[in-house]
């Protein structure tokens, strides 16, 4: 099974600031990467698709790049509803698997 | 608008079975391949299994297979989940999701139906 590996496992940050959270396969998968925002008792929610095409709908604060085994989540400037945990996805491979996930705290 | 929404959880003993169902609106139910994800609360999601969009082909992650059934009816525009031999390790909040292409990403989630398992 391909391991997908986030860090950090948790981020502080304030409003308006920019974060990054990077997600390691433990092969290569290409560009198969997706990411999700997940808030508490609530479903994940595509943000990011094919490693770096985002979803309609997701604002374009947010922003996807890597190949090959490292791939990052980006968010250019930090909005109140952001706060949340996120995760990355490889459908390269079956079984796809998840990162463990990113919480994203207000600092 | 495109809705999914699962029903079917419940508290169930060791060893015992339940059928998750997933009821699809708002798209072509059939043109679609489905997948099945598990959360055990506070923790991260598991892809479980996922069917293809005829129903004549399935796939399982290693944790269930044996255990599981993926199927889905067209007709009704529903996805079940047959869950046998159930293990305490097997409580989780099973979320349907929607397939795009034929290997993927889903981009629609069901809310989650919550299966325990305990004595």
């Amino acid at each position: 099974d391909i391991q997908m590996t986030q860090s950090p496992s948790t981020l502080s940050a304030s409003v308006g600031d920019r974060v990054t959270i990077t997600c390691r396969a433990s092969q290569s998968i290409s560009r198969w990467l997706a990411w999700y925002q997940q808030k508490p008792g609530k479903a994940p929610n595509l943000l990011i698709y094919k490693a770096s095409s985002l979803e309609s709908g997701v604002p374009s604060r947010f922003s996807g790049s890597g190949s090959g085994t490292e791939f990052t989540l980006t968010i250019s400037s930090l909005q109140p509803d952001d706060f949340a945990t996120y995760y990355c996805q490889q459908y390269n491979n079956y079984p796809y698997t998840f990162g463990q996930g990113t919480k994203l705290e207000i600092k | 608008e495109v809705q999914l929404v699962e029903s079917g959880g419940g508290l169930v003993q060791p060893g015992g079975s339940l059928r998750l169902s997933c009821a699809a609106s708002g798209f072509t139910f059939s043109k679609y391949w489905m997948h099945w994800v598990r959360q055990v609360p506070g923790k991260g999601l598991v892809w479980v299994s996922r069917v293809n969009s005829d129903g004549s082909d399935t796939t399982y992650a290693d944790s269930v297979k044996g255990r599981f059934t993926i199927s889905r009816d067209n007709a009704k525009n529903t996805l079940y989940l047959q869950l046998n031999s159930l293990r305490a390790e097997d409580t989780a909040v099973y979320y349907c999701g929607r397939g795009v292409g034929t290997s993927s990403f889903f981009d629609y989630w069901g809310q989650g139906t919550l299966a325990t398992v305990s004595s």
